[in-house]
């Protein structure tokens, strides 16, 4: 079976410009979680969704951040417009259901640099 | 204070050795706990959940204290293989629905020959 899949795996690009991060889920799993993980912080909850819907987004960090989901098979994290402190590992995950406590499915991750 | 908090290590264990990690949690509403393990460069995956009376899986045991809010993961005999960095994670119930998991930054551990 398909895990959760993140695109781009790297991406490297200069201060100020937009950066769209995208996310495929596990197929019939409710819940999707972005993430983001530095040295520093390690691995922070930013937004979370149930059923398309964003549930608590507290974790953004400011405007300059927002995600989406317009289906249940697709999510995107922008970060616009992008600064070197955005430097990170973005992670995307799912799960299925939080009436019975479920492990996380994480993706690969995308590694971004922005220079 | 930190919602989870770990010792970062690293913790450098010869093969076949015992060791044990550690980690408090500041929420005393936190409903459910977690080990995740994840390997350099790679994604969080789960290790293994952990409950009140404790349990085990082959060579790792999970333990649980609510009164000290407290969880421990012990790793016996342990291998090359072992090698990697282990997140204590919490999971808490919100109001309004849906739930949050807090990660802590981690204990790296380091298996030698």
């Amino acid at each position: 079976d398909a895990g959760v899949i993140q695109s781009p795996r790297h991406e490297v690009t200069e201060m100020g410009q937009e950066v769209t991060l995208r996310c495929k889920p596990i197929s019939g799993h409710d819940y999707l979680f972005w993430y983001r993980q530095t040295m520093m912080r390690g691995l922070e909850l930013l937004i979370y969704f149930n059923n398309n819907v964003p549930i608590d987004d507290s974790g953004m960090p400011e405007d300059r951040f927002s995600a989406k989901m317009p289906n249940a098979s697709f999510s995107t994290l922008k970060i616009q417009p992008s600064e070197p402190r955005d430097s990170a590992v973005y992670f995307c995950a799912s799960s299925p259901d939080r009436v019975v406590i479920q492990p996380q499915h994480f993706g690969d991750g995308t590694r971004l640099s922005i220079l | 204070r930190k919602e989870v908090e770990q010792d970062p290590g690293p913790f450098n264990v010869p093969e076949g050795a015992t060791v044990a990690f550690n980690c408090t949690y500041s929420n005393s509403a936190s409903q459910s706990f977690f080990w995740y393990r994840q390997d350099c460069r790679k994604e969080p995956k789960l290790l293994m959940s952990v409950y009140s009376s404790g349990n085990e899986d082959g060579r790792f045991t999970a333990q649980l204290n609510r009164a000290s809010q407290y969880i421990s993961l012990l790793i016996r005999d342990s291998k090359l293989s072992d090698s990697a960095t282990y997140l204590c994670v919490v999971n808490m119930w919100i109001t309004g629905g849906g739930n949050k998991l807090t990660f802590g930054t981690g204990t790296q551990l380091k298996v030698e020959l």
